[in-house]
């Protein structure tokens, strides 16, 4: 199974301000098999970016994704008040899939 | 727009079972594979079971694999998880999730459509 460790476990800044957020697997992730998901309280999660740099439908161009085998990054360049939530990824190049800890994303 | 409502969640003794469901709509249910996905309160997020856009091919986390079982009837745009020997742990919300590709042999990718979630509540 693929333990994937995403860090810090929360980051607190200020809207304007560019978050960068840490996901590191166990072992090498086929093809950047990887995804990130937004999810806001008492929502379900989002889908964000998937084959670890492409955007889902709507998602807007300050989410930037990038990565290969081990370590992914998920970046927003300028914080909006709507960005702050937690974000998980998820590996799907191996099963089980498995989802990173969660990074929350609060405003300072 | 897609939909995907799940139904059946509730307070359970330890032991007994429960029988979740998630009725889907505006999407072609039979081309996809589906995944039931969890969360307990505060916590993240664990993969629980995944199905195969015909059935064939089914897969279970470790946590849950011989007490779960993942079903689906196309003809009515419905999965279903049969949870038996519930446990504490399985306290969770109970997400019905759409893969976006059809899990042949159980190749799994990730989600683009959630449900709302059903509570599971697991204590005497």
């Amino acid at each position: 199974e693929i333990v994937l460790t995403q860090s810090p476990g929360t980051l607190s800044l200020s809207p304007g301000e560019r978050a960068t957020l840490s996901c590191r697997a166990s072992q090498s992730i086929n093809s950047s098999y990887l995804a990130w998901y937004q999810q806001k309280p008492g929502q379900a999660p989002r889908l964000f970016i998937y084959g670890a740099s492409s955007r889902a439908t709507g998602i807007p161009d300050r989410f930037s994704g990038s990565g290969s085998g081990t370590d992914f990054t998920l970046t927003i360049s300028r914080l909006e008040p709507e960005d702050f939530a937690v974000f998980y990824c998820q590996q799907y190049g191996s099963s089980p899939l498995t989802f990173g800890g969660g990074t929350n994303v609060e405003i300072k | 727009d897609v939909q995907l409502v799940e139904s059946g969640g509730g307070l359970v003794q330890p032991g007994r079972s429960l029988r979740l469901s998630c009725a889907a709509s505006g999407f072609t249910f039979e081309d996809y594979a589906m995944h039931w996905v969890r969360q307990a309160p505060g916590k993240g997020l664990e993969w629980v079971s995944g199905i195969s856009f015909n059935g064939g091919s089914r897969g279970y986390a470790d946590s849950v694999k011989g007490r779960f079982t993942i079903s689906r009837d196309n003809t009515e745009k419905s999965l279903y998880l049969q949870m038996n020997s519930l446990r504490a742990e399985d306290t969770a919300f109970y997400y019905c999730v759409k893969d976006v590709v059809t899990g042949y042999r159980g190749n799994w990718y990730y989600f683009d459509s959630w449900g709302q979630g059903v509570l599971v509540t697991v204590s005497s």
